[in-house]
């Protein structure tokens, strides 16, 4: 089955600096990884997603990368402000059902 | 809120007692999925269905069980075999029309369980 590594367990950057948090794959045949927001007790929320035909995808602040080669891909954050502050996971998708692998999520902390 | 609820919000439950825990969603998705989140880790998959009447174990789906009688519903048993079930679970739904290769997976506001 697929593998996610995700990295840094926890991240804290000032306010307006950037973020970035990394994640590998085990399985070469995920073509689909999005990125999850969770703010405390709350359910996880989509952010931003990338197709595996997709080197990169910006949406305002928020950025992902993909190196297929390398099985990697990357979360960032321009701008960072405190209502950035929350878990971040990142997952690949795979199998007939599309089912996600997560990752063990990233605790980031945007400090004012 | 997204179209996929689950009930109740929080649930207590005494040792040796079976609970099941409630997802429907109205997005007409095909595909529904049962996670559990522990403090402080990912999401891990119990359970998924990608039609009616059928359905699939995940990562960790020993002690608990599903059905899938309807479209819209994706019941969860916690049961008495589940060694260690106080955790966050939470409900999620996608699409798998032919027309989308992706799965954009929409979760629910999750069920709270604490085993007494």
């Amino acid at each position: 089955g697929e593998n996610v590594e995700q990295h840094p367990s926890t991240l804290s950057v000032q306010e307006g600096d950037s973020a970035v948090i990394k994640c590998t794959y085990s399985d070469s045949a995920s073509n689909y990884f999005p990125w999850y927001k969770q703010e405390l007790g709350k359910r996880p929320q989509l952010i931003i997603d990338i197709r595996s035909n997709v080197g990169e995808k910006k949406d305002q602040r928020i950025a992902v990368t993909l190196n297929k080669t390398a099985k990697h891909f990357s979360l960032h954050i321009t701008e960072t402000q405190p209502e950035d502050s929350a878990v971040y996971f990142c997952a690949a998708s795979l199998g007939s059902a599309r089912q996600l692998t997560f990752g063990s999520g990233t605790q980031l902390t945007v400090l004012p | 809120d997204g179209g996929i609820t689950q009930s109740p919000k929080y649930l207590f439950r005494k040792e040796g007692q079976n609970v099941t825990l409630s997802c429907e969603q109205n997005l007409n998705h095909d595909a529904m999925y049962w996670y559990r989140q522990d403090p402080g880790q990912g999401l891990r998959l119990i359970y998924y269905s990608q039609i009616v009447n059928d359905f699939q174990k995940g990562d960790i789906a020993e002690g608990y069980s599903v059905s899938r009688e309807k479209k819209e519903s994706f019941p969860l048993t916690v049961t008495s075999a589940q060694k260690n079930p106080t955790a966050f679970y939470l409900c999620a739904s996608g699409t798998l029309q032919c027309e989308s290769s992706y799965n954009e997976q929409f979760f629910g506001p999750g069920t709270r369980l604490t085993v007494l």
